[in-house]
């Protein structure tokens, strides 16, 4: 099946920093989701992005389908930013399930 | 708040107990997954209906089964329980399957002990 991988595992950083979280795949895929998980264990949906760039506030994100990578980007970090994303996707070949990668956790100290 | 609601928030429970978890999917969303969460496996697919029809399974148990309802609620169910199922159990809707974006529940914390 599709493998999903994020970089980096984990990133500590100061308020105020900003950073970028990657996500390669390894198949063509038809839809591309971020999410935050915090602390209480919540998944929240970031973006549904399967190609181009989308923009939210201070978090963006770009998908090159055909280079088989996604970026998330987060500006001015904040303490409430800290926790885990994930970037999961769905292959074109198969089923409609969201297969997930292992998570970029990321800290924020203030 | 994503639409999708799931019940209980936290369930702890005997090793060879059965338990069923339960999820809302948003309005008019047809299509329910789910989906576990564990610390050695991370978060995995495991079973996915469509307006009352099982449509996909994934790493799915045998001793787990799920079934969607005429109102498009959905119910986990897990028997015989051991210490490895604990978990979080998440459900999340689309409007219908394909390459529609998926809305994840609060999830359900299991404890197995």
């Amino acid at each position: 099946g599709i493998q999903v991988e994020q970089s980096p595992p984990d990133l500590i950083l100061q308020e105020g920093a900003n950073s970028t979280l990657r996500c390669n795949f390894s198949d063509s895929v038809n839809n591309l989701q971020w999410f935050h998980q915090n602390p209480w264990g919540q998944l929240i949906n970031l973006f549904y992005i399967p190609s181009g760039t989308k923009q939210n506030g201070r978090l963006s994100a770009t998908t090159v389908a055909t280079e088989r990578y996604s970026l998330l980007y987060i500006s001015s970090s904040q303490t409430t930013d800290s926790g885990v994303y994930f970037c999961a996707v769905r292959s074109n070949f198969g089923n409609e399930k969201l297969t997930f990668g292992t998570g970029t956790r990321l800290t924020i100290i203030p | 708040d994503s639409g999708v609601t799931q019940t209980p928030k936290h369930l702890i429970t005997a090793t060879g107990q059965r338990v069923t978890l339960r999820c809302s999917p948003r309005s008019g969303d047809l299509s329910v997954y789910w989906y576990q969460q564990s610390l050695d496996q991370g978060l995995q697919f495991l079973i996915q209906y469509y307006n009352g029809e099982e449509r996909a399974k994934g790493n799915i148990l045998e001793r787990f089964s799920a079934q969607q309802f005429p109102d498009l609620h959905s119910e986990l169910n897990l028997s015989s329980l051991e210490l490895g199922d604990s978990a979080l159990y998440f459900c999340a809707s689309s409007v219908v399957p394909g390459t529609y974006e998926q809305y994840f529940g609060p999830g359900t914390r299991l404890t197995v002990t």
